[in-house]
């Protein structure tokens, strides 16, 4: 079975630009998940989906952050302008969620940004 | 806010012996926790999951939770040099919920 993929795997821009990250979650699985990790802390949850809707986004800042599953497969997430804070590893993750019980998240490889 | 604490470490190890990792969380409500693995570089890894009171065991790997107390832990016997990782605690309220982490212990076994 393939594993949640995310691309690219690195990326460096300067501040004030644009990124976008790209996940395609375990196939079959209707919740995607974006954390971020700064270094030397535990990851971050930015934003949950269901399926295409959100689910959770209390932690995403809105003001330059965004994101979208449409068809709830694939997803992306934006962030525009990018400040200097913002250098972080973005982890994509997928979980199975049927009505039987807990859930477990898969991780994919992560993307690292780094913001001159 | 939910928080998860952990001591970051470094926490060394000679190899075989037992590794003891702890995490105590704040949300009473928490009903899922979760042990991952992260290798420099490298994304989290699930190693165990636990969601009642007492232990739970897998190869050398035991958690244990205290709800009460609100306290997980992991233990590692026979402690090897590529258990050398982060050890991430996590928990949820259940279900599908995301994830709140704990910083991570960096964990180093002495060869």
């Amino acid at each position: 079975e393939a594993g949640v993929a995310q691309s690219p795997r690195y990326k460096i821009i300067e501040k004030r630009q644009s990124v976008a990250f790209w996940c395609n979650p375990i196939s079959g699985h209707a919740t995607l998940y974006w954390y971020q990790q700064i270094l030397g802390q535990g990851p971050k949850l930015l934003i949950q989906f269901q399926n295409n809707g959100v689910v959770d986004d209390s932690q995403l800042p809105k003001d330059r952050f965004s994101a979208e599953r449409l068809k709830g497969v694939d997803s992306t997430l934006k962030i525009q302008p990018a400040k200097l804070e913002d250098s972080a590893v973005y982890l994509c993750a997928s979980s199975l969620t049927d009505a039987g019980g807990p859930d477990t998240q898969y991780f994919g490889p992560g993307t690292r940004l780094t913001v001159l | 806010q939910k928080e998860v604490e952990q001591n970051s470490g470094p926490l060394s190890v000679p190899e075989g012996a037992i590794a003891s990792l702890n995490c105590t969380y704040s949300d009473r409500g928490s009903q899922s926790f979760f042990w991952y693995r992260q290798y420099s570089g490298k994304s989290p890894e699930l190693i165990m999951s636990i969601y009642s009171n007492g232990d739970k065991e897998d190869g050398r790997f035991t958690a244990q939770l205290n709800k009460a107390s609100q306290y997980v832990s992991l233990l590692i016997r026979d402690s090897q040099p590529s258990d050398s990782a982060t050890y991430l605690c996590a928990v949820t309220g259940g279900g599908a919920d995301g994830l709140t982490f704990g910083k991570g212990t960096h964990l180093i076994i002495q060869p």
